[in-house]
């Protein structure tokens, strides 16, 4: 099992440029989750998604911010126009299921800086 | 609500000293417990967890039970090594309905040889 994967590890763009994250969940589960980590806010969940679904956006922080999951295999999470403040690590996370006792499974995390 | 309170950090101990975090929650009903570690430059991995009171989470000497009478789910090890130098974050899933964990700030744990 590969775990979660994101790409890329790290990024670096101006501000206003388009950014996009990617995940791919472990296979087989169904929840999918979007964390930004900084330093003065720590964890906050961005999104959530169920069976690809999104079913939660409300930590989603303004519209330059969106979140797709075609499929069961792959999500991205694009900013746009991107601005300093976005500068944080995000995690993409995924779940074998909505119900149950499961903790997440997170990935590596891309680290982005917005200059 | 639901929320995580952490002590905090930074926490700088020397090997093979005992180690203890705490972690208190508010929630209502009967909410799940995990304790989450992140190595530098890396994601989160769940340590241990417990899913009713009284259960006892351990995993790789770490252990912390969940104490419903005070709320609490603090982290213990009882010898530390270098290697034990994270991050370590406590959440809470306020039940097998519900999606969601609610994260503490997290404690950032030294361990000096």
């Amino acid at each position: 099992d590969a775990g979660v994967i994101q790409s890329p590890r790290h990024e670096v763009t101006e501000m206003g440029q388009e950014v996009t994250l990617r995940c791919k969940p472990i296979s087989g589960h169904n929840s999918l989750f979007w964390y930004r980590q900084t330093m003065m806010r720590g964890l906050e969940l961005l999104i959530y998604f169920n069976n690809n679904v999104p079913i939660d956006d409300s930590g989603m922080p303004e519209d330059r911010f969106s979140a797709k999951m075609p499929n069961a295999s792959f999500s991205t999470l694009k900013i746009q126009p991107s601005e300093p403040r976005d500068s944080a690590v995000y995690f993409c996370a995924s779940s074998l299921s909505r119900r149950g006792l499961y903790g997440y499974t997170f990935g590596s995390g891309t680290r982005l800086t917005v200059v | 609500g639901n929320s995580v309170t952490q002590m905090e950090g930074p926490v700088t101990l020397s090997e093979e000293a005992f180690l203890t975090i705490n972690c208190t929650y508010t929630a209502t009903g009967y909410p799940s417990l995990f304790w989450y570690v992140q190595y530098p430059g890396e994601g989160l991995q769940l340590l241990l967890k417990a899913t009713k009171a009284d259960d006892k989470g351990s995993n790789k000497g770490f252990e912390a039970t969940y104490r419903k009478e005070t709320t609490s789910f603090h982290l213990e090890k009882g010898s530390v090594q270098v290697s034990d130098s994270a991050v370590y974050f406590c959440a809470l899933r306020p039940s097998t309905n519900d999606y969601k964990l609610s994260f503490g700030a997290g404690t950032t744990v030294t361990v000096r040889a």
